[in-house]
């Protein structure tokens, strides 16, 4: 079946620490993004990429970095910059013929 | 401009009964306008889209209701059932290469049994 893996489902970062979330499709679709959900606050776009080897930043871009080398794949780096990571952070990609998006199942990330 | 305001922020709703949920945008580029269901630790899945030249779209018990004019549009569920509880978001987006989609703050709605 088609569809976005998210890994790990649950990560723990000491403070201090770069994190990787990985983010995996096999859509076959051109663009991906990196949402982040806070209580209340909906989703807020991180990162995006439109084809491989190009990103862009989305709103809250601030402590965090991305890499597009291969089409399937878009991990987004959490870095000690962020000053507060913890978040339910979601992975998608776009049907750019209908213009549904596919979200991954999200990884939840805690600082401790 | 680029806000999408969702309201409310909770609902609860007996079982049979309409939940609705409504949302409002300021930026009149928006073209393609989707609603997304999701359930706890998941996430959120397309439940149903409408672009602004048409101003209703129903798909099973949901349906989109869209004002252009007051550029709000809300989404209506009939005959609630305790599945569908679960928390709902709006968004909007301008067409073209980034689609970048603008989601509300989302509607936790519980469906009483």
């Amino acid at each position: 079946d088609g569809g976005i893996t998210q890994s790990p489902k649950y990560l723990f970062r000491k403070e201090g620490q770069n994190v990787t979330l990985s983010c995996e499709q096999n859509l076959n679709h051109d663009a991906m993004y990196w949402y982040r959900q806070d209580p209340g606050q909906g989703l807020r776009l991180i990162y995006y990429s439109q084809i491989v080897n190009d990103f862009q930043k989305g709103d809250i871009a601030e402590g965090y970095s991305v890499s597009r080398e291969k089409k399937e794949s878009f991990p987004l780096t959490v870095t000690s910059a962020q000053k507060n990571p913890t978040a339910f952070y979601l992975c998608a990609s776009l049907n750019r013929e209908d213009y549904g998006y596919t979200f991954g199942s999200g990884t939840r990330l805690t600082v401790v | 401009q680029q806000q999408v305001k969702q309201s409310p922020q909770s609902l609860i709703v007996q079982k049979g009964g309409i939940s609705i949920i409504n949302c409002a945008y300021e930026n009149t580029a928006f073209d393609y306008f989707p609603w997304y269901q999701q359930f706890p630790g998941k996430g959120p899945a397309l439940l149903i889209a409408i672009r602004p030249d048409v101003s209703e779209k129903k798909e099973g018990r949901f349906t989109i209701s869209f004002n252009k004019s007051a550029k709000q549009f809300s989404l209506h569920i009939m005959d609630s059932q305790p599945g569908d509880s679960a928390t709902y978001f709006c968004a909007a987006s301008i067409g073209g290469a980034t689609n970048k989609l603008i989601f509300g703050t989302g509607t936790l709605l519980a469906v009483q049994p």
